[in-house]
């Protein structure tokens, strides 16, 4: 148990749709960081909330994007669905943004786009 | 891109100590090296952590040589339940995000 839960574990959505995932971070930690993964790929960076303002983005598009509120948790909402979106989206909470500091990963967020 | 090169994948029977290595030859002064294992369906869990020489926990030990170009994870008399993903990764002590490789995949034969 990392004290890291997502929301919901697994979910079907039509592609076009749009889609909203959500964090609570582990208690005391004020840094939510949102990854993708595909199949048989390591995690990939979507961006990171550090005290409810976007402090960094991977390569992702616009479509991507994120709150974090003021109790820390955090959504990630992804607009105009494609199939390639089909991925495990994990939420990992730390304190403070620095990547020296111990990341706790959730269990994710398996999306299936059909 | 990942800044680290690791075995794609690793078979060990029951008992046996595993050792996995990694190459980091782009990594900086200011970089740790961090393993996350990941078990199918979750999330990657934190394994140990170093900067230079030697560290040990619970779980595993992690090996540095002095010139941090490479690092190996020990995990001493695996069991079936080690069977998963293991990731290297060098880490900016800065806002920086962790950059994920494709890990090694550890198989634990009885």
């Amino acid at each position: 148990e990392t004290g890291v839960t997502q929301s919901p574990t697994h979910l079907i959505k039509t592609r076009g749709q749009q889609v909203t995932l959500r964090c609570s971070s582990q208690s005391g930690h004020n840094t939510v960081s949102w990854y993708q993964q595909a199949l048989g790929q390591g995690p990939q960076f979507i961006f990171q909330y550090y005290r409810e303002e976007e402090n960094g983005r991977g390569n992702f598009p616009p479509r991507f994007s994120g709150l974090q509120f003021p109790n820390y948790s955090s959504e990630l909402n992804v607009n105009a669905l494609e199939l390639d979106d089909s991925a495990l989206y994990l939420c990992a909470s730390s304190i403070g943004p620095s990547s020296g500091n111990t990341i706790y990963f959730g269990e994710g967020s398996w999306l299936t786009v059909v | 891109l990942a800044k680290t090169t690791q075995p794609i994948s690793m078979d060990s029977y029951e008992g046996q100590e595993v050792n996995i290595t990694c190459s980091h030859n782009n990594i900086a002064t200011n970089d740790y090296i961090t393993w996350y294992q990941q078990f199918p369906s979750q999330g990657p869990r934190f394994i140990i952590q170093g900067y230079k020489t030697k560290v040990t926990n619970e779980v595993a030990s992690l090996f540095i040589p002095a010139d941090r170009k490479s690092s190996t994870l020990s995990l001493p008399r695996v069991s079936l339940s080690d069977t998963a993903v293991y990731y290297c990764l060098s880490l900016l002590s800065g806002n920086t995000p962790l950059v994920f490789g494709k890990g090694t995949r550890l198989s634990v034969i009885a």
